[in-house]
């Protein structure tokens, strides 16, 4: 059983387009995470819910917009798609207030803009 | 704003050669996670430190935590073609963030 799941795996589309990627987790924890990580490996944090709650919006622009329906499912929406959004974008899921705080990641969605 | 950074970024060894990544945050954290992330992967938790001065092996791989609790280690002695990948450490400050990481390459 995966853990941390997202879909679509590759997505290569044209600068302007609207497209969203889909997450879910099984493993019943409260909060869920959007990375973004670019050609340098760095791993940026872009969004956090708590209980389907925004709880971390880092400067990201409102270009990106998460919706978390439930706690096991957050989705990433993006309008008009630029260059400099191709990266992979990772999935994280953890349970807050363990003192673990542990981080389940799904196994990335590799966006390509041309 | 908390920054956590670690050094080298890159780093190629010879099979058998040890490796030593640093982890250093610009605020106190609560607790250090390292994190491995396998070439077309994605992270994968290792291990969480959380006192102090602690130190805790796994095999070959030798994590610590400074006795400042700003900074951080994963030492890893004779390095195999499997321990390639980049590893991160990610701590919580006043917000819980990844390090910058050091990607591995080793040369058989």
């Amino acid at each position: 059983d995966t853990a941390v799941s997202q879909t679509p795996k590759y997505l290569v589309t044209q600068m302007g387009n609207d497209k969203s990627i889909k997450c879910e987790q099984n493993l019943g924890h409260d909060t869920m995470y959007w990375y973004k990580q670019d050609s340098k490996k760095f791993l940026k944090i872009m969004f956090s819910y708590n209980n389907k709650e925004l709880i971390i919006n880092e400067t990201v622009p409102n270009r990106f917009s998460p919706k978390s329906p439930d706690k096991a499912h957050l989705n990433l929406h993006i309008n008009s798609l630029e260059l400099g959004d191709s990266a992979v974008y990772f999935c994280a899921s953890s349970q807050l207030g363990m003192g673990k705080e542990t981080q389940y990641f799904g196994p990335g969605t590799r966006l390509l803009v041309l | 704003g908390q920054q956590v950074m670690q050094i080298p970024q890159y780093q190629h060894v010879q099979e058998g050669e040890d490796f030593t990544t640093y982890c250093n945050s610009s605020t106190t954290l609560s607790n250090i996670q390292w994190y491995k992330q396998r070439p077309g992967g994605h992270p994968v938790f290792l291990i969480q430190l959380v006192k102090s001065g602690e130190v805790k092996k796994q095999k070959r791989l030798t994590f610590q935590f400074g006795e400042a609790k700003k900074n951080s280690s994963l030492h890893i002695t004779a390095t195999q073609t499997t321990d390639v990948g980049t590893y991160f450490c990610a701590g919580r400050g006043n917000q819980f963030y990844f390090g910058t990481g050091t990607s591995l390459t080793v040369i058989p």
